[in-house]
């Protein structure tokens, strides 16, 4: 069974700090791997997709690295801001059928 | 706006009835999905579309829930004689089978469902 574990499930910082989010999988068979911002209430924002064959993807102060053979990916925030709060989700994929989600990482910049 | 929209925003029902959501993906797109998130957790697989075909559905979802893309573009999500249980956000999104990066998701707004 496919299972996407992250960890912390709440992180509070303050404004400047960089951080890290975990997210593990338990079958090193995927194929993408996904993270998304989602403010409260609100769907799933896109911030970067990682292809089996890719170890990493970069998009402004977000960099996310994957490592098959060890069961996780990384996504770092570099020097974090107030509106950087939000819950992460990280979701992997090993076809192109469904997707399967972890609980998130809420995350808290304080300013 | 070009992005995949879902309708209605809320629905709040009472138990027993019948209840549709839609879904318009990115109109490239070929690639559909569905998925229910509650509370505090992350979003839950339903079911998938290529084109019009379905080709995969979540033992979640059970015979009250019926889910069709008549022309392979738009999707609608029906549950019949709904539960409090069903109470959760419906999540709709779409990737292309084409480009880069290839099978990226994009997610609608989603439609908050309440059963009373």
């Amino acid at each position: 069974k496919q299972e996407v574990t992250q960890i912390p499930a709440a992180l509070s910082v303050p404004e400047g700090e960089n951080l890290v989010l975990n997210c593990s999988f338990t079958d090193s068979a995927i194929y993408n791997l996904q993270w998304f911002r989602q403010d409260p209430g609100k769907g799933l924002t896109s911030l970067l997709l990682i292809q089996s064959s890719q170890r990493e993807q970069t998009s402004g102060r977000l960099n996310a690295s994957l490592d098959k053979s060890s069961g996780r990916s990384t996504l770092y925030i570099a020097a974090s801001q107030p509106g950087d709060s939000a819950t992460y989700l990280c979701a992997g994929s090993y076809n192109f059928n469904k997707f399967y989600f972890g609980s998130g990482t809420k995350l808290n910049v304080k300013p | 706006d070009t992005g995949v929209s879902q309708d209605p925003r809320h629905k709040i029902t009472k138990r027993g009835q019948n209840v549709t959501f839609r879904c318009d993906p990115i109109s490239e797109h070929n690639r559909l999905y569905w998925y229910r998130q509650t509370l505090g957790q992350g979003p839950e697989f339903l079911t998938y579309f290529q084109n019009e075909a379905q080709l995969e559905k979540s033992r979640l979802l059970s015979d009250r829930f019926s889910a069709e893309r008549p022309k392979g573009s738009f999707s609608t999500l029906e549950i019949q004689r709904t539960e409090q249980g069903d109470s959760a956000m419906y999540l709709c999104a779409s990737s292309a089978s084409q480009g880069s990066p290839y099978n990226e998701q994009f997610f609608g707004p989603g439609t908050r469902l309440t059963v009373l």
